[in-house]
Order: C-alpha cells, then structure tokens, then sequence
C-alpha cells in the first residue's frame, strides 16, 4: 500500500486477555518501530526492528510485551494478560534503512483500551 | 536515559506571527527528529537534523551539538499549523536507549 497500516484501529479487550496488534510497514523499508501513547502523554518509543531482527528491546515496559517481524515485512506486538496501564495508542513507523537517516512515516495507530 | 525537555508546552498565536519551538537534550546525540501530530492523532515526520540547519517551506529546524539544543521554526504561521509538536532524541547505535521523546508543545493559531 501507499502507507504505513495497522490493524484494528481500535481494540477493546478485558483485563487478562492478549492483544495482537499488526503493522503493515512501507513496502521496502528495512527498519520499524513501535510506540506507545498513553491518554495525555507523550510518544513512547518500545521496539525496533532491522530486517527481521531487533537490535533493541529496552523500551518494552515488561515480559508481558513480545513482537515479531517476518519476512521484513508485517510486524505483530502482542501484549500477554493485558493491564489497564496498557490502555494507550499503539503506533508504527517504517523507514526505508535505519533511524538515523531516514524520515520516518507512521501508521494512524491501534486504540487499546482495557477494561 | 536522554532527558529530553520542550518549551513553551502549550502556545497560542495569531496568524501570520513567527513561532519558535525549543528542545533541549541531556546527552549526545547522533540525530534528531521533529515530529507533528495532528488533532486526529496522525504524525508526520518533519525534520531528521543531525547538524546546522533544514527548510522546509514555511518549516525551519536548526540544532546545535554543543549546546545540545535545537529550534523548530515556523514563519507566516496558519491555522493548519495547529497540532503538537514533538522532538524526539535518537541516541548513539547500541547504547540501548535510542529514543527519547519530548512531552510535546501544542500549537494552536487563531485566524
């Protein structure tokens, strides 16, 4: 596609359950991220990817908080017993090599509120 | 961790006025973005800077190294430019703390 996507848009799950949330990045672009907004706060960086690696993962808050990326392509961040402190919107971003050159372009987001 | 501060957090302006954004960081970086997040929630990346100074239309970013500071201009501003802006604070490969973002300024311009 034209952009950066992400499905659902919005989630609404109970305390307890897991959550996957899915980022469809730019076709071509090498590196992806994950962020996290919680209501009124500002953007939270959680994950990276190079390819199908990543080389960070100090930014996800704890164990129950797991992604993956396949084929250098889609990307699912699950969150494991879902917490009403994981409420928040999820966003992605592609870019077409790494962070440190390149803009980077976001998806409109996953709403995730927990019950 | 980068502390990463903002200012002014919120600014209202009229339009046509020049507006300045600031960021300041704590720790060397090896590059900086300006982001701006639209009321629907959208972001767009505007400035990648990682020395001197980018243009792009009415947009100007400058960073300096040394001070550890960087500004986000906006000249004849419109109130199409209303929306938070955030600076984010890319840290050096492998330290393991690369991002850092700023609490944001929110920008409304009245007519």
């Amino acid at each position: 596609g034209a952009g950066v996507s992400q499905s659902p848009s919005n989630k609404v799950t109970e305390k307890g359950k897991d959550v996957e949330l899915r980022c469809d990045p730019i076709s071509g672009h090498t590196a992806l991220y994950w962020y996290r907004q919680r209501l009124g706060q500002g953007l939270e960086f959680l994950i990276y990817f190079q390819g199908n690696s990543a080389p960070d993962k100090s930014g996800l808050p704890s164990d129950r908080f797991s992604a993956e990326r396949t084929g250098e392509s889609v990307s699912t961040l699950t969150i494991q017993r879902t917490q009403q402190e994981d409420s928040a919107v999820y966003l992605c971003a592609s870019c077409l090599q790494g962070h440190q050159a390149d803009t980077q372009y976001f998806g409109p987001g996953t709403r995730l509120t927990v019950l | 961790k980068n502390e990463v501060e903002q200012s002014p957090q919120n600014l209202t302006a009229q339009e046509g006025e020049f507006i300045t954004i600031n960021c300041s960081y704590s720790v060397g970086i090896s590059a900086l973005h300006w982001l701006q997040q639209h009321p629907g929630g959208g972001i767009v990346s505007l400035f990648m800077l990682s020395s001197g100074k980018k243009k792009h239309g009415r947009l100007i970013a400058t960073i300096n190294i040394q001070e550890k500071h960087s500004s986000l201009h906006i000249t004849a501003s419109h109130p199409r430019d209303s929306a938070v802006y955030i600076c984010a604070a890319l840290g050096i490969v492998n330290t393991g703390n690369q991002f850092n973002f700023g609490t944001g300024t929110s920008l409304t311009v009245i007519p």
